[in-house]
C-alpha cells in the first residue's frame, strides 16, 4: 500500500524559518507534491519534486530524496497568512491518483 | 478564466434522503476526482475518474454514487446508505500528466438535519 506520514502541528513565529518534514512509502514513485489549505478553503499546489534535491519558489522551497523516501517543505520568512495545513502528496503510477498525508497545521504566532 | 465550481457551498441532508453535489470544470481536463474531509484529518479519496463515462472506487466509496456523462462535469451522490455524512466535500480536477496538480473547488459542506 501507500501511506505518508507528516507531524501534525507546527509552531512557529513571524519572520522564522520551519521545516515540515513528510515520509512516504509506496509501490511506484511519481513524484511528491505540497499543497496548501486554509481553514475552511480549498487546497491550492504549492510544490513538485520528481528528482533529487531542492526547488525554489519564492519564500517556499521544496526538497526530495527518492533514497531516503522523504521530502519536507521549508518555508522562510514566516507571515501570519501562512497559517494552514501543509499536505504531502504522492501520485499513484498504476491509477493517477493523488495519496495525501494526513496534513501539518502550522500556526505562526506573532 | 478557469476554474472548478462546486455548488451548493452548504447543503443540509435530511435522514433517509438522497443528495447531490455539483462539480463542474472549465479546465478542459480529463481527470476528475471526489474527497471527503474531516474535521482536522486529511482529504480521503471517494470516487475518481479518468476519462468520460469511466470512473474507480476510490478508498471509500460506500454509500457514494457518481457519474461522468460529460467531461465537465462530475457530480457526487451521497445517499442514504451514507450513515455518517456530515463533512467537507472537494472535488478536483487534473490532467494525466503525473507533474501536473490537481486544482479543487471551493467545497461544499454537507450537515445531517
Amino acid at each position: 500500500g501507500q501511506s505518508l506520514e507528516q507531524p501534525s502541528e507546527v509552531t512557529a513565529v513571524e519572520g522564522a524559518i520551519v521545516q515540515i518534514n513528510c515520509t512516504y512509502q509506496t509501490s511506484g514513485f511519481y513524484g511528491l507534491s505540497w499543497y496548501q489549505q486554509h481553514d475552511g478553503g480549498a487546497p491550492t499546489f504549492l510544490s513538485y519534486n520528481a528528482l533529487d534535491g531542492l526547488e525554489e519558489t519564492g519564500r517556499f522551497s521544496s526538497f526530495l530524496s527518492r533514497s531516503d523516501s522523504y521530502g519536507y517543505l521549508l518555508l522562510q520568512e514566516l507571515q501570519m497568512k501562512d497559517s494552514a495545513s501543509y499536505f504531502c502528496a504522492v501520485r499513484d503510477g498504476a491509477t493517477n491518483k493523488l495519496i495525501f498525508g494526513t496534513g501539518t497545521l502550522l500556526a505562526v504566532q506573532p | 478564466d478557469g476554474g472548478i465550481t462546486q455548488s451548493p457551498k452548504y447543503l443540509f441532508r435530511k435522514e433517509g434522503q438522497n443528495v447531490t453535489l455539483s462539480c463542474e470544470q472549465n479546465l478542459n481536463h480529463d481527470a476528475m476526482y471526489w474527497y471527503r474531509q474531516d474535521p482536522g484529518q486529511g482529504l480521503r479519496l471517494i470516487y475518481y475518474s479518468q476519462i468520460v463515462n469511466d470512473f474507480q472506487k476510490g478508498d471509500i466509496a460506500e454509500g457514494y454514487s457518481v457519474s461522468r456523462e460529460k467531461k465537465e462535469s462530475f457530480p457526487l451522490t451521497v445517499t442514504s446508505a451514507q450513515k455518517n455524512p456530515t463533512a467537507f466535500y472537494l472535488c478536483a480536477s487534473s490532467t494525466a500528466r503525473e507533474d501536473q496538480p490537481q486544482h479543487f473547488g471551493d467545497g461544499t459542506r454537507l450537515s445531517i438535519l
